[in-house]
């Protein structure tokens, strides 16, 4: 079956960028998805299809996908950005969703 | 806009079931592909399966495929998810949402505790 692996944990300085990988098998050739998810809160998509935002993410937040890893990058980051961070995929060959580890970001 | 409203915490004892419902207001469950996740405490979120209401048509993870079953009330337009054989381990917030393309509308989570 199709692994996503992310970092467990992901620090950076208030203000500053920070970047979340998901790594996986030929994961360019994949749509994916990433959720933000808060304490006691269910998640919210923050970048869907590997860069689009919703309407209502802030601009600071933006997705690539390249090769074997996505990478979910978001600028200018502040405190409320503390959060649990996890990517999907859609596996067609098991016809499942995947979910990567998920990774905490501290903003110091 | 579409709302997904869960049914309130269970406590249930190891070896039995629990049915969680998940209804849609705002729009027809049928429009939609739905799914349920899970997370255990301190834990990820891990996809169970999920039905296609107006097919009529569920799948499953394989881990869960033995236990699970997922069905929609197109009527009321409400989706469960039962979960047989339970588990200490399954002890989770169960959680639906709206599957187009990423979940972009989910419920607001439900607690189940298996404790003797």
């Amino acid at each position: 079956s199709y692994e996503l692996t992310q970092p467990l944990s992901v620090s950076v300085a208030l203000g500053q960028t920070a970047r979340i990988t998901c790594g996986g098998d030929n994961i360019a050739s994949k749509n994916v998805h990433w959720y933000q998810q808060e304490p006691g809160q269910a998640p919210v998509v923050v970048i869907y299809r590997d860069n689009n935002r919703p309407s209502g993410i802030p601009e600071r937040f933006s997705g690539s996908n390249s090769r074997n890893t996505a990478t979910l990058t978001i600028s200018r980051t502040q405190a409320g950005d503390e959060a649990d961070y996890y990517c999907q995929v859609w596996d067609s060959t098991t016809s499942n969703w995947v979910f990567g580890g998920g990774t905490k970001l501290t903003v110091l | 806009q579409v709302q997904l409203v869960q049914s309130g915490a269970e406590v249930k004892k190891p070896g039995s079931s629990v049915k969680v419902s998940c209804k849609a207001s705002g729009g027809a469950l049928t429009k939609y592909t739905l799914s349920w996740v899970r997370q255990a405490p301190g834990q990820g979120l891990e996809w169970m399966g999920r039905i296609i209401p107006i097919l009529n048509t569920s799948n499953y993870a394989q881990k869960f495929q033995d236990r699970v079953t997922i069905s929609a009330d197109k009527s009321t337009s409400t989706a469960y998810m039962e979960l047989s054989s339970l588990r200490y381990e399954d002890t989770a917030v169960y959680y639906c949402a709206k599957d187009q393309s990423a979940f972009d509308i989910w419920g607001q989570g439900t607690l189940v505790t298996v404790s003797s």
